[in-house]
């Protein structure tokens, strides 16, 4: 059964501290993305990316976020100092190549930053 | 730029009754539409899409939605529902246009409440 897997899927780091979350797409997807859940802004599009390449993280704060993929089968989302105010349920979601739109997202990674 | 609009916060249904979760959208060319769910702390689902053709569109688990052009609406429906379609429901767009641009922009979600 193939599926997107987040790690970690719990995190509480204090203020300040780096956090780093992962992400396995789905085999043969090129597509991923990273969205982030908070209750007052709803689902956020933080950044994508297609065959590895970054193609938009204009959604994303640059000063302290940073997206990567080093390689296909693993994306990163880094947060370097973290605010209480990232707070938030972090999901990466991939896609097949031609891409109509259908996402299969992880079960995200919950942060609590403190 | 694209937006969606789901108006409703939260809509009760007794279980057996048809439902309707309502969402408009905004998109500058011609949308894909679609409807995701997501249950307590799980990723979303998706549900069914609508690119181009016939304006009903059918999807997963008896759900289906109306793309309606004049009234730019993409209504999800379900002729009878179960209290296991409880869940948070989000309408989401891609513009056609966006040169390129992949990633899906989400309404703010509307929570389906089915009572026994």
């Amino acid at each position: 059964d193939a599926r997107v897997t987040q790690t970690p899927r719990h995190k509480v780091t204090e203020m300040g501290q780096e956090v780093t979350m992962r992400c396995q797409p789905i085999l043969g997807h090129n597509t991923v993305f990273w969205y982030r859940q908070t209750m007052m802004q709803g689902l956020e599009l933080l950044a994508y990316f297609r065959n590895r390449a970054p193609l938009d993280d204009s959604g994303m704060p640059k000063d302290r976020f940073s997206a990567e993929m080093p390689d296909a089968t693993l994306a990163t989302l880094k947060i370097q100092p973290s605010e209480p105010r990232d707070s938030a349920v972090y999901f990466c979601a991939s896609a097949a190549g031609h891409n109509t739109g259908e996402l299969f997202f992880g079960e995200g990674s919950r942060l609590t930053v403190l | 730029a694209q937006s969606v609009a789901q108006p409703e916060d939260q809509v009760n249904v007794a279980e057996g009754n048809p439902l309707t979760v309502k969402c408009t959208y905004s998109v500058s060319g011609n949308p894909y539409l679609f409807w995701y769910v997501q249950y307590p702390n799980r990723g979303l689902q998706f549900l069914l899409k609508y690119i181009t053709g016939d304006n009903l569109v059918k999807g997963s688990y008896g759900f289906e939605a109306e793309f309606n052009k004049s009234q730019t609406s993409f209504h999800l429906k379900k002729p009878s529902a179960l209290v296991s379609d409880s869940a948070l429901y989000f309408c989401a767009v891609r513009d056609l246009s966006g040169g390129g641009a992949d990633g899906l922009t989400f309404g703010k979600g509307t929570h389906l409440i089915i009572q026994p």
